[in-house]
């Protein structure tokens, strides 16, 4: 099946400051990219997507950009708040190996520094 | 809107029972429904993907017959987990879309534990 690298794994970003989660896949064929926040115990809950038609998305503190020559893309959160504490997991569809299947990253645990 | 339920959210079985466990879209219907499993601090796994009225497709090392899934409408998928181990302990959440290849929504999960 299709293959995505999440990075890092954890991630502790102080209050006010950036973080930037990157995920790497290899079938070219892949076409939609969503980015997942769970917390502990609680449903997947999609927070931004992309389709490979548009090399950016941004909406409000949360941006998505996507490279599809390099085949990665990236989670950026801007002023991080203490609730944006949680599990990311990236996630790719569109591949050759079916159209509606995602295939999900390992995820990144980030951790908000009050 | 695009609000999937789940039923029960946590259910403790006797090893060899089964279990069941229901995915509902409560204000779309959904043309394809997906059950993943997570394990403690691991990312989601696809088991299946579910079309209404159609036999499930079942991801490599899944079992059918042990994870048998029912898509009867265009709003319930049920899965049942059959003579349950302790190794099927896990977190099983399903997701439904409007349309193949369109956002997925995710139900709130089910905690099994098999004891």
């Amino acid at each position: 099946g299709e293959n995505v690298e999440q990075h890092p794994s954890t991630l502790s970003v102080q209050e006010g400051d950036s973080a930037v989660i990157k995920c790497t896949y290899s079938d070219s064929a892949s076409n939609y990219f969503p980015w997942y926040k769970q917390e502990l115990g609680k449903r997947p809950q999609l927070i931004i997507d992309i389709r490979s038609n548009v090399g950016e998305k941004k909406d409000q503190r949360i941006a998505v950009t996507l490279n599809k020559t390099a085949k990665h893309f990236s989670l950026h959160i801007t002023e991080t708040q203490p609730e944006d504490s949680a599990v990311y997991f990236c996630a790719l569809g569109g591949s050759n190996f079916g159209n509606e299947k995602l295939t999900f990253g390992t995820g990144t645990r980030l951790t908000i520094i009050p | 809107g695009a609000v999937v339920s789940q039923h029960p959210s946590r259910v403790i079985c006797k090893s060899g029972t089964s279990v069941k466990i229901e995915c509902r879209s409560l204000d779309f219907q959904a043309t394809t429904m997906f059950w993943y499993r997570q394990f403690p601090k691991q990312s989601l796994m696809l088991m299946a993907t579910s079309n209404e009225g159609s036999k499930a497709t079942y991801e490599q090392g899944v079992e059918k017959d042990k994870f048998l899934i029912n898509h009867a409408s265009l709003t319930l998928s049920t899965l049942t987990v059959t003579s349950a181990h302790p190794e099927d302990s896990s977190f099983y959440i399903c997701s439904a879309s409007i349309l193949a290849g369109e956002t997925q929504y995710f139900g709130p999960g089910t905690r099994l534990l098999v004891l």
